[in-house]
């Protein structure tokens, strides 16, 4: 069955980066898309960009304007494993962070894994 | 980019009750919407794709409606296992989701 599953908690300083994995088993990892989308504690869903797991799209990515300049998504098909890298953490950046699989097919996102809680406190 | 609008925040009923969530695009999106069930704690879980889509394995309570800029999520014969909040989702780049309705069951 396709399962999800990120890597565990983060306590980051402001300034610092933090990267989150996100390994996929149960289906060909290279015939669909990631999404990571973030939720700051009681607040709604935030997308944060997407990355392409095809094998012939480059690792193509497509950011949300707010988060272009501090953000990478990348890809490795060998294990699996999406990430997540966000620099110069703020504390507004504190959130769980998700990613998802990417249906280019059903146009959503049909499965996510647990979470990452990341907190930014100094 | 697509702004999407989201009603009521809150919605309170009773076990048996139908409901209806209401979602607006600022702009035409066909039928490219999701709709997501999350409860506390948990991780999003996708409901209905492509506006009236229903996904594999989730009951049949669950309905999608709409196309151009206004959609509905109706839950029939409300369980209290449906207390969550339920967020839209559209699927125009940069996708956006709706602020959410936090369903509580009376």
């Amino acid at each position: 069955q396709v399962q999800l599953v990120q890597s565990g908690a983060e306590v980051k300083k402001p300034g610092a980066s933090v990267k989150i994995s996100c390994k996929a088993t149960g289906y060909t990892f290279t015939s669909y898309h990631f999404s990571w989308v973030r939720q700051a504690p009681g607040q709604g869903l935030e997308w944060m960009g997407r990355v392409s797991g095809y094998n012939d799209a480059n690792g193509d990515t497509t950011y949300a304007p707010k988060f272009r300049d501090r953000v990478t998504m990348t890809t490795d098909a060998s294990t699996s494993t999406a990430y997540l890298e966000l620099r110069s953490l703020r504390s507004d950046d504190t959130a769980v962070y998700y990613c998802a699989r990417d249906s280019l097919m059903k146009l959503a996102f049909d499965y996510w894994a647990q979470g990452t809680l990341v907190t930014v406190s100094s | 980019d697509v702004q999407m609008t989201q009603s009521p925040s809150t919605l309170s009923a009773s076990v048996g009750d139908t409901v209806t969530i209401t979602c607006r695009a600022s702009q035409s999106i066909s039928t490219w919407l999701a709709w997501y069930q999350q409860k506390p704690g948990k991780a999003p879980n996708l409901l209905i794709y492509k506006a009236s889509n229903l996904e594999t394995g989730v009951p049949s309570r669950f309905s999608g409606s709409g196309s151009g800029t206004e959609f509905t999520l109706t839950i029939s014969s409300l369980q209290p296992d449906d207390l969550a909040t339920y967020y839209c989702q559209q699927y125009h780049s940069p996708f956006t989701f709706g602020q959410g309705t936090r369903l509580e069951i009376k």
